[in-house]
């Protein structure tokens, strides 16, 4: 049982590039998460999902976009890589809205 | 969108309680109170959450006022290990119905030898 797998850890990407940060659970939790954490900031919300198929924004959603076709994988695409999204990546899920949240151990993206 | 309102630090001797509040006033009557805690870059990590009753778990203890508009996270005996950032959520609840937890600034609680 591996919780919430996050890939990769780390990873550099140049300007204008584009990448996908993946988020695996294996809890058959419905309710999935992206945040982002700035240097010394707290979490702020990119993208949630309710269950597969269901999708909305969060605080922050420009300059991503996410999809949910299945319950266990909910991927956040970055399509031109700008130095403002350098930040660490945390995705999180729930089994209801009510239920306590498992967070997976972030990605660290540097845009250089 | 802020939802709750925490001190940005705090200090606390080890072995003493720290006691961290939050102030949630524009909770709604059926949203639970979150408490979680981040080791310096790690994944935020779950403590313990409520509704109106006190709730005690193997980690801390959350005392939420009778008016529901503030809280309190209790860690009885504060250890070095406890060093991090504490954050209160509240759920925010927009139309039509779906969910999702902001997080705020959090208070970075600093456990002194």
């Amino acid at each position: 049982n591996a919780g919430v797998t996050q890939t990769p850890k780390f990873r550099i990407l140049k300007i204008g590039q584009s990448m996908t940060l993946q988020c695996t659970q294996d809890m058959n939790h419905n309710y999935m998460y992206w945040y982002r954490q700035d240097p010394g900031m707290g979490l702020k919300l990119i993208y949630y999902s309710v269950g597969a198929g269901i999708t909305d924004k969060g605080e922050v959603p420009n300059g991503y976009n996410v999809s949910r076709s299945t319950t266990e994988d909910f991927p956040l695409r970055l399509e031109l890589a700008a130095p403002s999204q350098t930040s660490v990546y945390f995705c999180a899920t729930r089994a209801g809205p009510n239920t306590e949240a498992f967070f997976g151990q972030g990605t660290r993206l540097t845009v250089v | 969108d802020a939802k709750t309102t925490q001190p940005p630090s705090m200090d606390c001797a080890e072995g003493r309680a720290a006691n961290l509040p939050c102030n949630h006033s524009t909770i709604s009557g059926n949203e639970y109170v979150y408490w979680y805690r981040q080791i310096h870059s790690q994944g935020p990590q779950y403590i313990i959450h409520g509704l109106k009753n006190n709730e005690t778990n193997e980690m801390a203890s959350l005392i939420i006022t009778e008016d529901r508009k503030s809280s309190t996270l209790i860690l009885p005996h504060a250890t070095l290990r406890d060093t991090a950032v504490y954050y209160c959520i509240v759920r925010v609840k927009p139309p039509p119905g779906t969910y999702k937890y902001i997080f705020g600034t959090g208070t970075r609680l600093k456990v002194l030898a």
